[in-house]
């Protein structure tokens, strides 16, 4: 079944310890992205990648890092976080930015204290 | 710069009800445009889309008309369901904004029995 797949779905952790969020896609897509969902602000953009090694900057990347070594896994790292990075987490992906249609994962939901 | 305007929710209706959910949009050109949808606890999934003027995109009995003349993308359902409660979402994307999708704040439709 092609999918994106997040783990884990839920997370709480601490202010300052550093966690990472996996995402993984089995439909051999060459981008992939990493919004998160906030109440009254719709989905932003954190990262994205065109292709493996290839990463850019979203509308609010900071205090957050991504990698793409291999195609199918786009994993997010929060190497400090901070209450304000409470937030729902998606992972999607696609063929190629503009007209392809995303594929999300079901989503991260995180809770820094 | 590209933006996307959606209603504000939440929408409650009656189930059999008419549906309309309006989205407007401010881009130079003729930019592609979506309706994706989110269930609960899950993530969004592509709904429908129309990539040039007049186009109209259809899927599980919505609709929705690209015009270029009001720069709309309203969503549409002649008689809605229960298991349609759903936020739904408005993108666009336009190779000036080097295709990346550029995402309404979500409305929240509520269906009741």
């Amino acid at each position: 079944e092609a999918q994106v797949t997040q783990n884990p779905r839920y997370l709480i952790t601490v202010t300052g310890k550093k966690l990472t969020v996996t995402c993984s896609q089995n439909m051999n897509h060459e981008y992939m992205s990493w919004y998160r969902q906030d109440p009254g602000l719709g989905l932003r953009q954190i990262y994205y990648s065109m292709n493996v090694e290839v990463t850019d900057k979203g509308d609010v990347p900071e205090g957050y890092k991504v990698s793409r070594k291999e195609k199918r896994n786009f994993p997010l790292i929060l190497e400090s976080p901070s209450p304000n990075q409470t937030s729902l987490y998606f992972c999607a992906s696609s063929w190629a930015r503009g007209n392809s249609p995303l594929h999300f994962g079901n989503g991260t939901r995180l809770t820094v204290t | 710069g590209d933006s996307v305007t959606q209603m504000e929710g939440p929408v409650t209706l009656s189930e059999e009800a008419f549906l309309t959910i309006n989205c407007t949009y401010t881009a130079t050109g003729y930019p592609s445009l979506f309706w994706y949808v989110q269930y609960p606890g899950e993530g969004l999934q592509l709904l429908l889309k129309a990539t040039k003027a007049d186009d109209k995109g259809s899927n599980k009995g919505f609709e929705a008309t690209y015009r270029k003349e009001t720069t709309s993308f309203h969503l549409e359902k002649g008689s809605v369901q229960v298991s349609d409660s759903a936020v739904y979402f408005c993108a666009l994307s336009h190779m000036d904004s080097n295709y990346q999708l550029i995402w309404g704040a979500g409305t929240k439709l509520i269906i009741k029995p």
